[in-house]
């Protein structure tokens, strides 16, 4: 069955640092996956897909993630951090079992330090 | 929030009383879900409709009915409310472009339900 997971609960960062939140996934299929973002007190906002092609996606906000089929691996990166990034990240994959659902990661936190 | 609204926003209920949440979407997507989340545990799917009074169970259905009569609104129920349902609920819709799968979801503020 297919799965993700967020081996991190949290990561913290400083201010103009690079940043990485992890994902890993395990899909029977072509793994479609998706990162999201979580402002406090709001719904979630979708950041970024991968579906095909190149495996650096480039998202909102100046995200990116750089999927890798080797390492099944599909982390979300920014080359320089801001406070405001300061929020929950869940990376999500598609169900197999059903083309019209996906299955959520439990979260990572991320904290960006002044 | 791609033009979704749930209401009501906030609710606090006593156990064993019916609960009605609401979600309403203008952008005239084909799927529409109902998320929970909880700490530790991400969001999880409750029930989701892939159109007019078409519905399945997601993997946290016990206790919780859905009902979708037109394409912009999709209600969920819980019969008899009990204390491990209190929780953030997320309503979501997808739009159908393609190929459904590669469709990203949006998603609605959330309803923080309390049941006391």
């Amino acid at each position: 069955a297919q799965s993700v997971a967020q081996p991190e609960d949290q990561v913290n960062v400083a201010e103009g640092n690079p940043l990485t939140v992890k994902c890993t996934y395990s899909v029977s299929g072509n793994p479609y996956l998706f990162w999201y973002v979580q402002y406090p007190n709001r719904g979630l906002q979708f950041l970024l897909k991968y579906i095909t092609g190149d495996n650096l996606v480039k998202g909102s906000y100046g995200f990116e993630a750089e999927f890798n089929k080797s390492q099944t691996s599909f982390h979300l990166k920014k080359p320089s951090a801001l406070v405001s990034d300061s929020a929950l990240y869940f990376c999500a994959v598609r169900d197999d079992s059903s083309a019209s659902k996906i299955i959520f990661g439990s979260g990572t936190r991320l904290s960006i330090r002044p | 929030d791609a033009g979704i609204t749930q209401s009501p926003r906030h609710k606090v209920t006593e156990t064993g009383t019916p609960v009605t949440l609401r979600c309403h979407q203008t952008e005239n997507h084909r799927y529409m879900y109902w998320y929970r989340q909880d700490p530790g545990h991400g969001l999880r799917l409750i029930h989701y409709s892939y159109g007019v009074k078409d519905t399945d169970k997601g993997e946290v259905s016990d206790g919780y009915s859905v009902s979708r009569s037109k394409t912009e609104d999709f209600l969920l129920t819980l019969e008899s409310a009990t204390s491990s349902q209190t929780s953030v609920y997320f309503c979501a819709t997808a739009g159908l472009a393609g190929g459904f799968s590669y469709n990203e979801q949006f998603f609605g503020p959330g309803t923080r339900l309390t049941v006391l």
